[in-house]
C-alpha cells in the first residue's frame, strides 16, 4: 500500500529555534498534503491544507508565519514551526491524498518537544 | 456543532468479544464519507475502514464492521473476535463534499480501547 514518510520521528530543540517537518509520499503523488497537530490525549485538529505549487490553506487560528508550509512538488510537503516555544510542544502528523481518492495516508507523526 | 461525536472516552472488552465503538456525525451534505482510524500508542494513523453516504450496504473489512444507519447519523465501528493488539485509539472521522474537490477530514475525539486477557 501506500506509504508517507515523515521526518524527524522525533525532535528536541530550545526556544527560539525554528524546526523543520518532511512529509513525503513514496510511492505516489500526493496532490493534497494535510497537517495536523495532536496534543497529548487529544484529537487531531487540521491546520492547513497544502496542494502542489500552491499556498497552504490554513485553518482559523493557526498562524501563517507561526506553522509555515511549503509543498514544492507533488511528493514532499514541509512544516516549518518557526521560533519554537514550549508551548509549541505537540505531535504533528501529515496527511497525503492522490488525488480526489477517498484513501487517506497518514505519516508516523513528529513529536516535538520545545526546551 | 460538533461534525463528529464520540461518546465513549474509554471502552473495555475481553480478548475474543466483540466489542462497538460509537460514532454519531452532523452534516447537510448528502455526499460524505466516514472513516476509521486506529492510533496505537506510536502515534501512527492506521486507516481500518470507510464507508460512503451513498454506499447501499455497510462496509466490512476483515474483523471491522461499520454499523451504519444512515437516518440516525451514526456510524459505529464493529470490532468482532478483540485481540490484546488491538488495544489502542480509535478515531472516527468525516470528510464532506465527496463528489467535489473538497477533502478536509474532520475526527471526532477518540476512545480509547483496552483489550483484556
Amino acid at each position: 500500500g501506500a506509504v508517507v514518510s515523515q521526518h524527524p520521528s522525533r525532535v528536541i530543540c530550545k526556544s527560539g529555534t525554528s524546526v523543520k517537518i518532511e512529509c513525503r509520499s513514496l510511492d505516489f503523488q500526493a496532490t493534497t498534503m494535510f497537517w495536523y497537530r495532536q496534543f497529548p490525549k487529544q484529537s487531531l485538529m487540521l491546520m492547513a491544507t497544502s496542494n502542489e505549487g500552491s499556498k497552504a490553506t490554513y485553518e482559523q487560528g493557526v498562524e501563517k508565519d507561526k506553522f509555515l508550509i511549503n509543498h514544492a512538488s507533488l511528493t514532499l510537503s514541509t512544516l516549518t514551526v518557526t521560533s519554537a516555544h514550549p508551548e509549541d510542544s505537540s505531535f504533528y502528523i501529515c496527511s497525503a491524498s492522490e488525488g480526489q481518492g477517498t484513501k487517506r495516508y497518514f505519516g508516523a507523526g513528529t513529536r516535538l518537544s520545545v526546551l | 456543532a460538533q461534525k463528529i461525536t464520540q461518546t465513549q472516552p474509554g471502552m473495555f472488552v475481553q480478548e475474543k468479544e466483540a466489542v462497538t465503538l460509537d460514532c454519531t456525525y452532523d452534516t447537510s451534505d448528502p455526499s460524505y464519507g466516514l472513516f476509521w482510524y486506529k492510533q496505537p500508542s506510536s502515534g501512527e494513523m492506521i486507516f481500518l475502514i470507510y464507508q460512503g453516504s451513498y454506499d447501499q450496504q455497510n462496509a466490512t473489512e476483515g474483523r471491522y464492521s461499520l454499523n451504519f444507519q444512515k437516518a440516525r447519523k451514526s456510524a459505529n465501528l464493529v470490532i468482532s473476535a478483540s485481540q490484546l493488539g488491538d488495544s489502542a485509539m480509535y478515531f472516527c472521522a468525516m470528510r464532506e463534499g465527496m463528489n467535489t474537490g473538497f477533502q478536509k477530514l474532520v475526527f471526532g475525539t477518540g476512545t480509547r480501547l483496552l483489550v483484556s486477557p
